[in-house]
């Protein structure tokens, strides 16, 4: 059963502290990507990485940091830095474009975390 | 910074009507690609249309591409009481190598049963 899976679903951050969201895929994609949903609003691109330990800075990186030591990894920090970090959070994948494409991109279901 | 803007913002229609969603962008691209999100979900991939090409279809979904006035539309037809979702446009740019999807706001469709 392929596919993406991010955890938690939900996630409550007290002010000041830092949190880690998960994200594993088993697609054999090489690249990955992480993007920031808020209400009502399309998708802003944090971060992604084309290849194993190699990642860039999106639209929005400020507040955020990510490490890319597996394939099937992609974890996302949400550090104290990010002012506002309430927000729906989503991964997904693909193959990269350095094998020819386009190609669509894979989601997994989200984590929404909310800083109290 | 967001480059695509849909067209309505939302849109009520009763089963078995068609539905027409519309897309405007700003730069060159090389594809631009719809996708479907259900509340609180993650997005589904929808349908991809490279630049080059003016029209696709695919079930009940029927793309159609203006390059020369940096528009897409979506039209469903027939449409179904599952199908009441959000629809995201997304371009695609290529940055160093890389294809970087940009998404609209989206139009949340209800299909009134």
């Amino acid at each position: 059963d392929g596919g993406i899976t991010q955890s938690p679903k939900y996630l409550f951050r007290k002010e000041g502290q830092n949190v880690t969201l998960s994200c594993e895929q088993n697609l054999n994609h090489d690249a990955m990507y992480w993007y920031r949903q808020d209400p009502g609003q399309g998708l802003r691109l944090i971060y992604y990485s084309q290849i194993v330990n190699d990642f860039q800075k999106g639209d929005i990186a400020e507040g955020y940091s990510v490490s890319r030591e597996k394939k099937e990894s992609f974890p996302l920090t949400v550090t104290s830095a990010q002012k506002n970090p309430t927000a729906f959070y989503l991964c997904a994948s693909s193959i990269p474009s350095a094998a020819g494409g386009p190609y669509e991109q894979f989601f997994g279901p989200g984590t929404r975390l909310t800083v109290l | 910074s967001q480059q695509g803007e849909e067209d309505p913002q939302a849109l009520s229609i009763q089963e078995g009507e068609n539905a027409t969603m519309n897309c405007s962008y700003k730069t060159s691209i090389n594809n631009l690609q719809w996708y479907r999100q259900n509340s609180g979900r993650g997005l589904v991939h929808l349908i991809l249309i490279r630049s080059n090409e003016r029209e696709k279809h695919s079930g009940r979904l029927r793309v159609t591409l203006d390059t020369s006035k940096k528009s897409s539309s979506l039209l469903i037809t027939a449409s179904r009481a599952a199908d009441t979702a959000s629809y995201f446009c997304a371009t695609a740019l290529y940055i160093q190598g890389a294809q970087k999807l940009v998404f609209g706001q989206g139009t949340r469709l209800t299909i009134n049963p």
